[in-house]
């Protein structure tokens, strides 16, 4: 079966740190991988989505890059983490009708 | 574009039936998706209808009309444990999913 694994689950960064987080999807091959954030108490906004290694859209204009080195494998990044930057990030892979998501990281900029 | 609309607060009692609407404007649109997710948690799939009808799994039901733009998610027999925030999300030709910004249903006992 397939699993999403995404760490951490919580996270304390100051101001001006870099960032980064990982998600891993297991028992699928060449997924479609998503990232997304969610602030308090709103809707998910779509970051970056990846079809394949090294193939990475970006939906919109941030301080966030997103990688993908391995077929699996998705990272979300930042040289310099903003205050608006807080929020709720989650991984998902899917096609088509429904994602799996993975557990989430809930980041705090402080 | 693209956007959904869906009321952003829904309340209702146990053991009743509660429906939630969303509208949606896009092109491109492949279907309409639904996801529930509970506090501090990650959303999670329930519902999928690429064509015109009622979809049920369950206490859930899941409508889409294309040439109204329209869908709605229907809950019967509520419970406590349905207190969440459900979101409709459109699936498009490019393999993404946007989703609105999300129902929060409180249940009363």
């Amino acid at each position: 079966s397939q699993t999403i694994h995404q760490w951490p689950a919580t996270l304390v960064q100051p101001v001006g740190s870099p960032l980064s987080l990982e998600c891993t999807v297991e028992g699928t091959s060449n997924p479609n991988l998503y990232w997304y954030r969610q602030a308090a108490g709103r809707g998910l906004q779509l970051l970056f989505y990846s079809v394949g290694i090294g193939q990475i859209s970006s939906e919109v204009p941030q301080n966030l890059s997103a990688s993908r080195p391995q077929d699996r494998q998705f990272i979300l990044s930042s040289k310099k983490l903003l205050l608006s930057d807080s929020g709720f990030y989650l991984c998902a892979w899917g096609v088509g009708a429904g994602y799996t998501f993975g557990s989430g990281t809930r980041l705090t900029v402080v | 574009g693209q956007s959904l609309e869906q009321p952003s607060e829904v309340t209702a009692v146990e053991g009743a039936i509660v429906q939630i609407n969303c509208t949606y404007q896009t092109s491109g649109f492949y279907g309409l998706s639904w996801y529930q997710q509970h506090d501090g948690g990650a959303p999670t799939f329930l519902s999928y209808n690429a064509l015109d009808g009622l979809e049920e799994t369950g206490r859930f039901s899941s409508f889409l009309s294309r040439s109204d733009s329209y869908g709605y998610l229907l809950l019967q027999e509520l419970q406590m444990k349905d207190s969440a925030s459900y979101f409709c999300a459109e699936v498009n030709r490019d393999d993404k999913i946007i989703f609105g910004k999300g129902t929060r249903l409180h249940i009363l006992p």
